[in-house]
């Protein structure tokens, strides 16, 4: 079984910092994924980034990145340079072996405030 | 159109009715998931297509869901007897095949159970 832990219910961060939302996984398949999905008030959930359990370098895609830490299995995201857009619920989720489904933790709401 | 197309947007029925909820995938996509959100809660999986077939049925909740997909690409979710535990947003999403993980959301259909 999978499980995805997002401890975080709502950050608060101002426009132009960096703000960290964390993520702790629990699997026992050798080979996973962890996803970043963002979900704005319009309801559509957008991909942010993906890693894979065996890449070594940790993933990046423009201001977002993550910082993977497979020994204390989290994947935390890292939004640099905050913009007011960013405001919105975001998902970590992750897929096992067969990637045939994804497992969402309960979400981080942040909000970026002027 | 370019990305997942659900309909209806909202569907507001009473309880004991049966519901139907549509998916249209990408075009090409393979792989179809549909996930169930209730009111600020994360997503939770409910069927996963590949191709025609579900290899993955376990997060339909009870009997009185069931879907189906047809000819690899239009995807139905029949939700039979409604009760208002029922009430959520249900999201569909797709991707190219199963093991990229990068999943195509749709904007989901939000059905409310009077």
């Amino acid at each position: 079984a999978q499980k995805i832990t997002q401890t975080q219910p709502g950050m608060f961060v101002q426009e132009k910092e960096a703000v960290t939302l964390d993520c702790t996984y629990d699997t026992s398949d050798p080979s996973y994924g962890l996803f970043w999905y963002k979900q704005p008030s319009s309801g559509e959930m957008i991909f942010l980034i993906y890693q894979g359990s065996y890449d070594q370098q940790n993933a990046t895609e423009g201001r977002y990145s993550l910082n993977f830490q497979k020994a204390r299995k989290s994947a935390n995201l890292v939004i640099s340079a905050s913009q007011l857009g960013d405001s919105a619920m975001y998902f970590c989720a992750m897929a096992g072996s067969g990637y045939s489904t994804l497992t969402f933790g309960k979400g981080t709401m942040l909000l970026v405030s002027p | 159109g370019a990305g997942v197309s659900q309909s209806p947007s909202n569907k507001v029925t009473e309880k004991g009715k049966d519901v139907e909820l549509r998916c249209d995938p990408i075009s090409g996509h393979t792989a179809l998931y549909w996930y169930r959100q209730s009111l600020g809660q994360g997503l939770e999986f409910l069927i996963y297509f590949q191709g025609n077939s579900a290899p993955d049925k376990s997060g339909l909740p009870s009997d009185r869901f069931s879907a189906e997909r047809t000819g690899g690409s239009v995807s139905t979710l029949t939700i039979q007897r409604t009760q208002q535990e029922d009430s959520a947003v249900y999201l569909c999403a797709s991707s190219q095949d199963r093991n990229t993980g990068e999943l195509f959301f749709g904007e989901g259909s939000r059905l409310t159970v009077l």
